[in-house]
């Protein structure tokens, strides 16, 4: 089955910097990635859709330059969260679909980010 | 646009008795597809059950079913003989088949089960 590879699964990083979150389709190509944040006992919330090879769509709300999304390639999308701060603690997932609802949605193991 | 609600925060049921979770939707787009997640406390999200708005027999798998009504925009998830393991964050989403195909869930319903 469709496997999509998340990492890391846990980071705690500083205030101010950057922490890079990558997620990787291993046995199919994923024209498209999701990403989602969730807090606890919480819904999972999109952020942003993002296509290979063109600029992510935001969802409202998300502030592009914190949470930078780089699609470059059919097989991996990641998510930068800039200048992270306490309240940018969370749980971030991705998804990978090879064309949408036909193909279906394969999720992340998520990563949990800590900013102390 | 779509909307996924599920109104059930909590639900306990003892092992081996069914369960239903409900879950009701709104588009006005006539092409989408209905998902079922469980989310156990490891965080992943493990695909359930598949439901098409075209398809008109209610999809199964294994003890999990989908209970789709159409015109009243409901897709609840039945389980049937339910398990320890099943005990979990259970979460309805939607996806329209044109346009972005963002998958959009509902709010959730933890499922405790005891025995």
């Amino acid at each position: 089955g469709a496997v999509v590879s998340q990492h890391p699964s846990r980071v705690i990083c500083k205030s101010g910097t950057s922490v890079k979150i990558e997620c990787r389709s291993l046995d199919f190509q994923a024209t498209t990635m999701f990403w989602y944040r969730q807090f606890p006992k919480q819904s999972l919330m999109l952020m942003a859709t993002s296509n290979e090879g063109s600029k992510a769509t935001y969802e409202q709300g998300v502030e592009k330059d914190k949470f930078l999304i780089n699609h470059a390639s059919l097989t991996l999308s990641t998510l930068t969260v800039t200048s992270a701060h306490p309240e940018d603690s969370s749980f971030y997932i991705c998804s990978a679909t090879q064309g949408g609802v036909s193909y279906g949605y394969t999720f992340g193991s998520g990563t949990r980010l800590t900013v102390v | 646009a779509q909307k996924i609600t599920q109104t059930q925060p909590g639900m306990f049921v003892q092992e081996k008795e069914a369960v239903t979770l409900d879950c009701t939707y709104d588009t006005s787009d006539p092409s989408y597809g209905l998902f079922w997640y469980k989310q156990p406390s490891s965080g992943e999200m493990i695909f359930l059950i598949y439901q098409g708005s075209y398809d008109q027999q209610n999809a199964t798998e294994g003890r999990y079913s989908l209970n789709f009504q159409k015109a009243r925009k409901s897709a609840n998830l039945v389980i049937s003989a339910s398990q320890l393991g099943d005990s979990a964050m259970y979460f309805c989403a939607m996806s329209l088949i044109q346009g972005a195909q963002k998958l959009v869930f509902g709010q959730g319903t933890r499922l405790t089960i005891n025995p």
